[in-house]
């Protein structure tokens, strides 16, 4: 069975903190990984992880791929309060199925 | 540019009850679309998905179904409606072969009750 795992479930850190998010999987024929932002509504996109071992990096956010211990992480450095939210890790296959985990939510205090 | 939509926004229905909810896409042909399910605070669960018209995966055996009748029209329905059917429905259009990113509709509130 297809399946994504996210930890920690929940998190609150200080404004400034860095957290790292943490996500590992296992499907079969697994095609890329997907990192989303949800705040109230609907998720948007963060980054696509097709390649172990290159960041993606965008602003104080960057992930990384490793594709032989199936896993990725996100990273947040200086966290604000606008990050807080749920952040959802999501695998694709090669026959177009996205699986979703569980999500981390980050809540960030001043 | 592409666009999708979800209705209704909220939608209160007693427990029993038949449902439907739809989500159409425009701007695009032939895309991959996703039905999930969220409960409060927590990931998304796949319900559903469409490479095709007519061509559903269904990925949770329950009491709901989806249709597709049109390239750009994706439908999620039960006929009697349980109190464990409550939640967050999100439908997601993506490009297929590969998926780069899926874009999510506005999402409909249900609460059966």
């Amino acid at each position: 069975e297809d399946k994504v795992v996210q930890s920690p479930l929940s998190l609150v850190v200080h404004e400034g903190d860095t957290v790292t998010l943490n996500c590992s999987y296992e499907v079969t024929n697994f095609r890329s990984l997907l990192w989303y932002k949800q705040e109230k509504k609907a998720p948007t996109f963060l980054f696509m992880l097709t390649s172990s071992g290159i960041e993606k990096k965008s602003g104080r956010l960057s992930s990384i791929l490793d594709k032989k211990e199936l896993f990725s992480i996100l990273n947040i450095t200086a966290t604000q309060t606008g990050d807080s939210a749920i952040y959802l890790c999501a695998v694709t296959t090669s026959y177009d199925k996205v699986i979703f985990g569980p999500g981390t939510s980050l809540s960030v205090i001043p | 540019s592409q666009t999708i939509h979800q209705w209704p926004a909220t939608l209160v229905q007693p427990v029993g009850s038949p449902l439907s909810l739809e989500c159409t896409v425009e701007g695009t042909s032939n895309p991959n679309l996703y039905w999930y399910r969220q409960a409060a605070g927590r990931g998304l669960q796949l319900l559903f998905y469409s490479v095709g018209i007519g061509q559903i995966s269904s990925e949770v055996p329950q009491n709901l179904s989806a249709s597709r009748p049109q390239d750009r029209q994706f439908i999620l329905s039960s006929k009697k409606l349980l109190l464990s059917d409550s939640g967050f429905y999100l439908c997601a259009w993506a490009r297929g072969a590969p998926i780069n990113e899926q874009f999510f509709g506005p999402g409909t509130r249900l609460t059966v009750l």
